[in-house]
């Protein structure tokens, strides 16, 4: 079956514009997750979802980062007045449910800020 | 501060020969541990978890060491395939709300040789 897709794959925009990164997850899960992974680190977690609710906000690094999921399956995370700092891989992944059921990355959407 | 290190960025081994990959994690609040694979491109892919209650896990080829006092896991593949050439990540998670946030390491890029 299909795995957690994400869209676009590659994103560059200018310093100060803002950006919207999809991810599908696989269907009928119903946790998401949406990491960070800067060139050279290990995947960063930003936010985790359970259906429409964000659960778990406590790695967005500031205000200009938020992510929606309103019916419980598609996520946006959306960044506003990008900086050149925010330049890093994006990655989602999703399980059946909460706790321990193993999570599905996507492929990630790199995003490049010039 | 790193709560999960994995301290070699770097192996090469002999195809055939055994590959160990070390972690090491600071939070004695982790009682879950996985190791994941990551090729180019590619988002990570799950391999194998082991819980803080046990100190060994198997499957196939790989198995994972886990030294709760020493706060330390390892990652042996045995034998050694060329198909495994890729970046090992370390993860950890305390389950906390429903949320399965993992923490990576920095990851060691395995190459195996014919």
């Amino acid at each position: 079956g299909a795995g957690v897709s994400q869209t676009p794959s590659n994103k560059v925009t200018e310093k100060g514009k803002y950006v919207e990164l999809r991810c599908d997850p696989i269907s009928g899960h119903t946790a998401l997750y949406w990491y960070r992974q800067s060139l050279g680190q290990g995947p960063e977690f930003l936010i985790y979802f359970q259906g429409t609710g964000a659960a778990d906000d406590s790695g967005l690094p500031n205000d200009r980062f938020f992510a929606v999921r309103p019916e419980g399956s598609v996520s946006t995370l959306k960044i506003q007045r990008t900086e050149r700092g925010d330049s890093a891989v994006y990655l989602c992944a999703s399980s059946l449910t909460s706790g321990r059921d193993e999570q599905f990355f996507g492929p990630g959407t790199r995003l490049t800020v010039l | 501060d790193q709560q999960v290190k994995q301290n070699s960025p770097s192996l090469s081994v002999q195809e055939g020969r055994i590959s160990i990959l070390n972690c090491d994690y600071t939070n004695s609040m982790f009682d879950y541990f996985l190791w994941y694979k990551k090729y180019p491109a590619e988002g990570p892919t799950f391999l194998i978890s082991i819980s803080s209650i046990k100190d060994k896990n198997e499957d196939g080829r790989f198995t994972v060491f886990l030294n709760k006092s020493a706060k330390h896991l390892s990652l042996h593949i045995v034998p050694s395939q060329p198909g495994d050439s890729a970046v090992y990540f370390c993860a950890a998670s305390a389950l906390r709300g429903g949320s399965e946030k993992l923490v990576f390491g920095k990851g060691t890029k395995l190459t195996v040789n014919p």
